[in-house]
């Protein structure tokens, strides 16, 4: 069964300063990988995605992945955090069977403070 | 934003009565999914489709049933609330073509159940 993890239920940064959000997943198969992020009463907003290819994937509002292979990881990355990314950040892994399902993990908060 | 309309977005209601959200998508995308959000848990996937009339169970299917008569609507039907109910659910969409592997996300729906 697909798995991911998060092991830090909470991230804080100063702004200006680089910010990581770290995954790890275990997966039978390619994996299908994703970072979501969601703000207060919002639905989840899709940020970049690793399907193949080079293992830094860049996606939305500067944000970047580095896909490890041997160490089954997939950390989020920003290189200046801003004080308007704090938020809630999932990690996801799609599941390659019938219904092509999402196993999130738990969640990191990201605080970025002034 | 991708066409995804969940209603209602906001509900109250009692133990021991029936509640059907809706979930609406004008993208034509095969996959729909249920997931609810609990503080801790992160997403948990309830029900999912992989086309009209095609439903399987997820993860915390207990309590829920789902029904899928047309490509775009995707209802989730919780039976006979119950206060372990009270949750954020979010309906999301994805399909398989290409390099188009996310998930869509709507604005979900908070329910209470007193």
């Amino acid at each position: 069964a697909q798995s991911v993890a998060q092991p830090e239920d909470q991230v804080n940064v100063a702004e200006g300063n680089p910010l990581t959000v770290k995954c790890t997943y275990s997966v039978s198969g390619n994996p299908y990988l994703f970072w979501y992020v969601q703000y207060p009463n919002r639905g989840l907003q899709f940020l970049l995605k690793y399907i193949t290819g080079d293992n830094l994937v860049k996606g939305s509002y500067g944000f970047e992945a580095e896909f490890n292979k041997s160490q089954t990881s997939f950390h989020l990355k920003k290189p200046s955090a801003l004080v308007s990314d704090s938020a809630l950040y999932f990690c996801a892994v799609r599941d390659g069977g019938y219904g092509q399902n999402f196993v999130f993990g738990p969640g990191t908060r990201l605080s970025v403070l002034p | 934003d991708a066409g995804i309309t969940q209603s209602p977005r906001h509900k109250v209601t009692e133990t021991g009565t029936p509640v059907t959200l809706r979930c609406h998508q004008t993208e034509n995308h095969r996959y729909m999914y249920w997931y609810r959000q609990d503080p801790g848990h992160g997403l948990r996937l309830i029900h999912y489709s992989y086309g009209v009339k095609d439903t399987d169970k997820g993860e915390v299917s207990d309590g829920y049933s789902v029904s899928r008569s047309k490509t775009e609507d995707f209802l989730l039907t919780l039976e006979s609330a119950t206060s372990s109910q009270t949750s954020v659910y979010f309906c999301a969409i994805s399909e398989v073509q290409g390099s188009l592997a996310e998930a869509f996300f709507g604005q979900g729906t908070r329910l209470t159940v007193v």
